[in-house]
């Protein structure tokens, strides 16, 4: 079966220091790969997607980048975090357009 | 750019009363997919329409997809405390490109 691991859970960085954040799928091959980030009670913002190898979709101009060195590894880097980039960061992958897999997600806070 | 629009954003209930959320793109969809997030947890897949004017029911829950494709909602019959949460809905936007509503939270008064 597939399974979605992202670490870790709970970050507490200071600003200007760097982030990154790994997300890795099991069970399945050339999936697509999202990062999302959720403010606080509110909605899901695409950052990044992947439909394959050395393709990233960036949806959000901002200091954040993403990386898929792997077939089913993504990941989420910044060279120097913002007060703005606290929030709760979700990985996921589908196979295809069907269903979205979710992460248990890492909630990151900038001191 | 396209966007997916969804309301209400929040939504008081006592519990047995019914609640709906609706949504809206501005362009066509392929398909529209509903998701449920638990306070403190991730979105969990519920369901998935793809033909025009598509009606699924589970149990207590029936979502519509529009003859469009370009709107879809949730109606959930006699709310029960287990329905809290934020639903929402999504949809490809382009390939590949998952883009969500905004939620609509649900808080359910026993």
């Amino acid at each position: 079966s597939q399974t979605i691991h992202q670490w870790p859970a709970t970050l507490v960085q200071p600003v200007g220091s760097p982030l990154s954040l790994e997300c890795t799928v099991e069970g399945t091959s050339n999936p697509n790969l999202y990062w999302y980030r959720q403010a606080a009670g509110r909605g899901l913002q695409l950052l990044f997607y992947s439909v394959g190898i050395g393709q990233i979709s960036s949806e959000v101009p901002q200091n954040l980048s993403a990386s898929r060195p792997q077939d089913r590894q993504f990941i989420l880097s910044s060279k120097k975090l913002l007060l703005s980039d606290s929030g709760f960061y979700l990985c996921a992958w589908r196979a295809g357009t069907t269903e979205a897999f979710f992460g248990q997600g890492t909630r990151l806070t900038v001191v | 750019g396209q966007q997916v629009m969804q309301i209400p954003q929040y939504q008081h209930v006592q519990e047995g009363e019914d609640f709906t959320t609706y949504c809206n793109s501005s362009t066509t969809l392929s398909n529209i997919q509903w998701y449920k997030q638990r306070p403190g947890g991730h979105p969990v897949f519920l369901i998935q329409l793809v033909k025009s004017g598509e009606v699924k029911k589970q149990k207590r829950l029936t979502f519509q997809f529009g003859e469009a494709k370009k709107n879809s909602s949730l109606h959930i019959t006699a709310t029960q405390t287990t329905d809290v949460g934020t639903y929402f809905c999504a949809g490809d936007t382009s390939y590949g490109k998952l883009t969500f509503g905004q939620g609509t939270i649900l808080t359910v008064h026993p």
